[in-house]
């Protein structure tokens, strides 16, 4: 049973508009969030996390939101730009120090 | 840079070869994750070395065998392997897990391939 869910596997947008990544996770346990984005013959690169503690954090282009209660977080990407195009995983552990559960990735194409 | 590295980045064999896989990480980390990444699946988790004791393995098959010599270097020893061990394998590398600093530094990978 996946504990963390990416239920698109793939999206497009526009150049310059919004990239909005969702991932839904099961496990109530967890309390630490991340995303890395995986380029083709590279691994994962970490690119931002957040705590339970928080329901926001940005880092430059980069937000992630996290609803407790749904249990669902989202990446944010604004604006856009043709090198986010990538394969973006989501990933929840239940506190910073146990292992990573990860997603299967949504992959994002930005369009010219 | 990543700072972790992989070797060799591609690897065909045979169901009868032993090979091994290896991973080298410069950041100073203590912790270092050897993961399968399947076509359509999740990444999944194979072992965990800390300090280099093994401290994780998730019911991964015999024929993948560890080894982490040091804090450094790690190894994944493979003999008879199966076609569906076709996968690319990523280590991982990140600060001792039990005093924080969860998030991990992945390598390349090495793409395998079992004929």
């Amino acid at each position: 049973d996946q504990q963390v869910k990416q239920n698109s596997p793939s999206l497009s947008v526009q150049e310059g508009r919004i990239s909005i990544l969702n991932c839904d996770y099961t496990n109530s346990m967890f309390d630490y969030f991340l995303w890395y984005k995986k380029y083709p013959a590279e691994g994962p690169t970490f690119l931002i996390s957040i705590s339970s503690i928080k329901d926001k954090n940005e880092d430059g282009r980069f937000t992630v939101f996290l609803n407790k209660s749904a249990k669902h977080l989202s990446l944010h990407i604004v604006p856009s730009q043709p090198g986010d195009s990538a394969v973006y995983f989501c990933a929840a552990s239940r506190d910073r120090d146990d292992k990573i559960i990860f997603g299967k990735g949504t992959r994002l194409h930005i369009l010219p | 840079e990543t700072g972790v590295t992989q070797t060799p980045r591609h690897l065909v064999m045979g169901m009868t070869n032993k090979k091994s896989l290896k991973c080298e990480q410069h950041l100073g980390h203590n912790a270092m994750y050897w993961y399968k990444q399947s076509a359509k699946k999740p990444l999944e988790l194979m072992f965990v070395y800390n300090f280099k004791e093994q401290t994780e393995n998730n019911s991964v098959p015999s024929r993948f065998s560890p080894e982490c010599p040091n804090s450094s270097h790690l190894f994944l020893h493979l003999h008879t392997l199966q076609p569906e061990d076709s996968a690319l394998y990523l280590c991982a590398s990140s600060q001792e897990p039990r005093t924080g600093g969860g998030t991990q530094y992945f390598g390349p990978g090495t793409r395998l391939t079992v004929l």
